[in-house]
């Protein structure tokens, strides 16, 4: 079965750097576009990041572009997010999630990981 | 940016009525729209993909309909286990970007 594990949240100060890593199991990780999407505190779902199923193509929600930056190791079946210069506003549950189709850039993801915790405060 | 509102945002029934949520694009996304379920305490589970299909082992009590800006899903009769958060997510054409909806919570 499908299992996404996030790793590496903590508590960080601003301007500080964490990196999550996403271990994937269950499926043929190399085929599908992988996603981070965000939830702060008693708020909606943000969307964070995608990475193509070929590491090729890559793109941010704006609220992250230039700080953040997804890569994935098919080698080791990880989905990775390194995030720099961290704000109190990036405090949040952030969850990997898988794309629903092969290949493409699929509307939607049908599994999630658990989430893991960062919190960004002094 | 493609901006997604969601109504209402609390929608409060009772077990067996029936459920009518609604999500409207800021511009077209065709049908190019999924639908989310999130209970307190747990990740997020898709139940519709491309406006109108059922994800695998979602009931049959939850379908989606719509297309271009305004869509809706529909639970015909609420269930106990029913009683949570629901989020709309589309994807523009290209470059592929995401956005969600705010939510709407069904409630008792």
């Amino acid at each position: 079965q499908v299992q996404l594990v996030e790793s590496g949240g903590g508590v960080v100060q601003p301007g500080g750097s964490l990196r999550l890593s996403c271990a994937a199991s269950g499926f043929t990780f190399r085929s599908y576009g992988m996603h981070w999407v965000r939830q702060a505190p008693g708020k909606g779902l943000e969307w964070v990041a995608v990475i193509s199923y070929d590491g090729t193509n890559i793109f941010y929600g704006d609220s992250v572009k230039g700080r953040f930056t997804i890569s994935r190791d098919s080698s080791k079946d990880t989905l990775n997010l390194q995030m720099n210069s961290l704000r109190t506003e990036d405090t949040a549950v952030y969850y990997c999630a898988k794309g629903r189709t092969q290949y493409d850039s699929a509307v939607a993801f049908d599994f999630w990981g658990q989430g893991t915790m960062v919190t960004v405060s002094s | 940016e493609i901006v997604l509102t969601q109504s209402p945002a609390t929608l409060s029934l009772s077990p067996g009525e029936r459920a009518t949520l609604s999500c409207r694009a800021s511009q077209s996304v065709g049908s190019y729209l999924a639908w989310y379920q999130q209970k307190p305490g747990q990740s997020p589970r898709l139940l519709i993909y491309d406006a109108s299909n059922r994800a695998t082992g979602i009931p049959a009590r939850f379908s989606g309909s719509g297309s271009g800006t305004d869509f809706t899903l529909t639970i015909s009769s609420l269930e106990p286990e029913d009683f949570a958060v629901y989020y709309c997510q589309q994807r523009s054409d290209w470059p592929p970007l995401f956005t969600f909806g705010p939510g709407t919570k069904v409630d008792v």
